[in-house]
């Protein structure tokens, strides 16, 4: 059974950055075809993409946000890290990773339960 | 960017009803289309993949069709589970996109 669980800090100061992981169960993430991705949504909005990294350390990410995020992964650990410098309270937001199988790339089946950063000083 | 309208944004119907739900894209996405449900303070649960493809464990009473720039969603014979938001999500080009949401609630 594939699970997606999110950890990181609750509250960052406005300028800071975060630093969210991502632990997977269930599958591998240098399994080929394999995605993880991560989605942020704030409270009734649409889900917003932000980055994606593929089995084969392929990264993706939001133009918009392009050079304040990164994405890593850890194949040791089984983990995804996303970090976003110079936070905003405007990036206040429930942030989920998810997983992106090999026969629909690029869409996410299967979802963390998220986890809530609020941006303030 | 590529941008994704839903309509209606919000729809009224009752249990045992058949609801169609339209996602309409800016540009031709063929069929990089997938559609989510979600429930409040829950994380998006996954439907349809590629237009029409029926996720595994998903009741057959959702069906997704649609290409190019036209998708719809149907669920036929409401069930009380049913009554959620629910989202279109392309993935044709490095910058996904969700539709803003439809709302289907009790009539």
């Amino acid at each position: 059974q594939i699970t997606l669980k999110e950890s990181g800090p609750t509250v960052v100061k406005p300028t800071q950055t975060l630093t969210l992981t991502c632990t997977l169960s269930g599958f591998s993430v240098s399994t080929t075809g394999v995605g993880v991705g991560w989605i942020r949504q704030t409270p009734g909005k649409a889900p917003e993409w932000l980055s994606l990294i593929y089995w084969n350390d392929d990264k993706r990410y939001r133009p918009s946000l392009r050079g304040r995020l990164t994405i890593t992964k850890d194949n040791s650990k089984n983990q995804v890290v996303l970090t976003m410098t110079n936070m905003d309270p405007v990036d206040t937001a429930t942030y989920f990773c998810a997983h992106s199988p090999w026969y629909s790339s690029g869409a996410f089946n299967i979802w963390g339960p998220g986890t809530t950063v609020t941006v303030s000083s | 960017d590529i941008h994704l309208t839903q309509f209606p944004s919000t729809l009224s119907a009752s249990v045992g009803d058949r609801v169609t739900i339209t996602c309409r894209a800016s540009q031709n996405i063929t069929t990089w289309l997938a559609w989510y449900q979600q429930k409040p303070g829950k994380a998006p649960k996954f439907l349809i993949y590629k237009a029409s493809s029926l996720e595994s464990g998903v009741p057959s009473r959702f069906s997704g069709s649609g290409s190019g720039t036209e998708f719809t969603l149907t669920i036929t014979g409401l069930q009380p589970d049913d009554f959620a938001t629910y989202y279109c999500q392309q993935y044709n080009s490095y910058l996904f996109t969700f539709g803003q949401g439809t709302k289907l609630d009790f009539k």
